[in-house]
């Protein structure tokens, strides 16, 4: 099984919906994950940081359920810039490093 | 700052040439790794090194080399390029070596050998 397992979408929404991405994770033991955001033919960028107590910065909550292993994004009130694919990644910590393990992305695209 | 700076933005080589590509950042950071993009697969890690003269394999590390001899720079070698390594090469930078911290990402190089 993958590490870190996305439903790659596309989810074609209108304007002013919600929408809700899920992520899957393998490794029990991470701690923290985090939802960037890549936009076509750019590098990725850091949305939201998601601990145990989850997380929300405006229209966007991210939530972790550690029982069932997965972490999940909302976006409310969608906007045509929210367009973008949603990278879920979750750490791998070793012995005074560790390595990211990205999704292959959500796709979204907000329709007028 | 310019945050973490990535050339050439676009190569083409063809079968068996070698190349590096470059990467910088001037925030001091301690972390620093190399992945890769293709249709389909995601963002793969190839390299990571989490100081000066400190460097480490990622998931795909094959036909690649690295190097850390500052805090600044981390080079990508292709050592004989193969049409596999077609992609898109993302340099990304931490601040932290042992706690994942936010990446910051350069603009990527995009590579086609063919």
């Amino acid at each position: 099984r993958k590490e870190v397992e996305q439903d790659p979408g596309p989810f074609n929404v209108p304007e002013g919906a919600t929408v809700a991405f899920n992520c899957t994770y393998s490794n029990s033991a991470s701690q923290s994950f985090f939802w960037y955001r890549q936009d076509c033919r750019k590098e990725p960028k850091l949305l939201m940081s998601v601990y145990s107590s989850g997380n929300e910065d405006g229209r966007f909550t991210a939530q972790l359920n550690r029982a069932s292993q997965y972490i999940s994004l909302l976006i409310r009130d969608s906007k045509l810039s929210d367009s973008a694919t949603y990278l879920c990644v979750a750490p791998q910590l070793g012995a005074g490093s560790y390595q990211l393990t990205f999704g292959k992305g959500t796709k979204l695209s907000v329709i007028p | 700052n310019a945050g973490v700076t990535q050339t050439p933005k676009f190569q083409v080589l063809k079968t068996g040439q070698s190349m590096t590509l470059q990467c910088a950042q001037d925030m001091n950071h301690e972390y620093m790794s190399w992945y890769r993009q293709d249709p389909g697969m995601g963002l793969r890690l190839i390299h990571y090194s989490v100081g000066a003269g400190i460097t480490d394999q990622g998931e795909v590390p094959n036909g690649y080399n690295v190097s850390r001899s500052t805090t600044e720079d981390f080079p990508l070698r292709l050592l004989s390029a193969a049409p596999s390594q077609t992609s898109v090469y993302f340099c990304a930078s931490s601040y932290s070596r042992d706690s994942p911290y936010e990446q910051y990402f350069g603009p990527g190089t995009r590579l086609t050998v063919t």
